[in-house]
């Protein structure tokens, strides 16, 4: 069981627009920034969200991220083939003193 | 260029001990993380080092038995691994940090070397 809760799967049409859900605690999300990490099949993760809603140089604008009290969420709009893959949210636990990730959400491209 | 490059994974038995290493190139003095994944699994956050070495933590799965280190001289970082379970079989990677604790986001990874562990 992961501290930060995401739905296993989402799926939508080419072109249609998903988000992506990550739940956590005040010890967490509540009280620390959160990233995204994408991983495409057999390759390492790459981030495409940090500190809550900045999008690294090269991230195409697509994807967005916002954060809600101890909720956080990923949308990616205009979905394409290439967006097939898993999505990870992650923070710090300050009561923990561990990072944790979710336990991840597969994006289908239907 | 600005890299990390893992080595040292392999096939052990449970109870033996491994050593990973992580060839950081193209920069220095950041935080350095290891994180894995098992086969077919999500990732686990597995341990942290400081920019400087003056602090590490743990992930609970892996506390008292792994211990994280660096050599900022050779700009490389390790991951001691003893007492290994079968549970501990994962790819794993090295990740760089960037941002004030505790709000980091990992910016760069490695590609991972793989760690199985047979009963």
């Amino acid at each position: 069981q992961s501290v930060l809760t995401q739905p296993p799967s989402v799926s939508a049409a080419p072109g249609q627009w998903v988000t992506i859900s990550c739940s956590g605690s005040i010890s967490n999300i509540g009280s620390n920034d959160v990233s995204w990490y994408q991983q495409l099949p057999g390759t390492a993760p790459k981030r495409l969200i940090s500190e809550n809603t900045k999008r690294p140089s090269g991230i195409p604008d697509r994807f967005s991220g916002s954060k809600s009290g101890t909720s956080a969420t990923l949308a990616i709009a205009g979905l394409q083939t290439g967006d097939e893959a898993d999505y990870y949210c992650g923070t710090w636990d300050s009561s923990l003193s561990v990072w944790v990730f979710g336990g991840g959400t597969k994006v289908t491209v239907l | 260029q600005v890299q990390l490059v893992e080595s040292g994974g392999g096939v052990v038995q449970s109870g033996d001990s491994l050593r990973l290493s992580c060839a950081a190139s193209g920069f220095r003095g950041y935080g350095m993380h290891w994180v894995r994944q098992a086969p077919g699994k999500g990732l686990e956050w597995v341990a942290l080092i400081w920019y400087d070495g003056s602090n590490t933590y743990y992930g609970d799965s892996v506390k008292g038995r792994f211990t994280i280190s660096r050599d900022s001289y050779e700009n490389m970082v390790y991951l001691e691994m003893n007492s290994l379970r079968v549970e501990d079989t994962a790819v794993y990677y090295c990740a760089r940090d960037v941002g004030y604790f505790p709000n980091w986001s990992f910016d760069l990874w490695g590609r991972g070397t793989l760690v199985t562990v047979s009963s």
